[in-house]
């Protein structure tokens, strides 16, 4: 079946440090990957999409790489902002399934300290 | 920039009271679908719906469940007798095509507490 690994929370970091928050997945054939954020009190947002191996998703800075050989989407920034703080959700949507439900991972929150 | 909207907010009801959440989705989206978040935990899927019909339902989607679009606009969740556990955040999400690639536009939810 398909499911989605997230690392656990939560992240602290210092403003302007690195950051990766590690995402694998399980899938039948080659799923689309997303990056949500969710802000305190607000929704889900999409921050980054990649539709197929080797895919880079990118924006406001953060980068994820679609790996197949690895199957992981890892989310990186290279200089974090205490405005990045927030809970990040990494997720799949299955192709040629018959399904189109989004697999969410557990979240993982950040915390970024001025 | 378009985007889906959710009402209420907030909505407390008591345990046993039917409860109806809304939603607008994006206007030219066809493809609609309701989540949830228990508190702590991860997004779940509830159901998927096109063209009036449900075409797919989670196990979590019981026959306290059900989903409408009583206009070309509104797209709700009823919960025929709450229960404490069903006390979630829920998100709306639609969009325009049913393919992996496309990208579903979630809503800023509502937070369901049941008392």
């Amino acid at each position: 079946g398909n499911s989605v690994t997230q690392m656990e929370g939560p992240v602290t970091l210092s403003e302007e440090a690195f950051l990766t928050i590690n995402c694998t997945y399980t899938a039948t054939g080659y799923p689309s990957l997303f990056w949500y954020v969710q802000y305190p009190g607000e929704g889900l947002q999409l921050l980054l999409k990649a539709t197929k191996a080797d895919d880079k998703g990118s924006n406001k800075g953060f980068e994820a790489t679609y790996r197949k050989e690895t199957t992981s989407f890892h989310l990186e920034k290279g200089s974090v902002q205490v405005s990045d703080s927030a809970v990040y959700f990494c997720a799949l949507a299955p192709r040629g399934s018959g399904t189109y439900k989004y697999i969410f991972g557990t979240g993982t929150r950040l915390k970024v300290l001025a | 920039e378009p985007e889906v909207t959710q009402t209420p907010s907030h909505q407390v009801t008591q345990m046993g009271q039917e409860v109806i959440l809304r939603c607008v989705p994006i206007s030219n989206h066809l493809y609609f679908y309701w989540y949830r978040q228990i508190l702590g935990q991860k997004v779940e899927f509830l159901v998927s719906f096109y063209n009036n019909e449900i075409s797919e339902k989670s196990e979590i989607f019981d026959d306290q469940f059900s989903v409408e679009r009583p206009d070309g606009s509104n797209f709700t969740l009823k919960i025929r007798s709450t229960k404490l556990e069903d006390s979630a955040m829920y998100f709306c999400a639609s969009t325009t095509r049913q393919e992996s690639s496309y990208e579903q536009y979630f809503g800023p939810g509502t937070r369901l507490t049941v008392t």
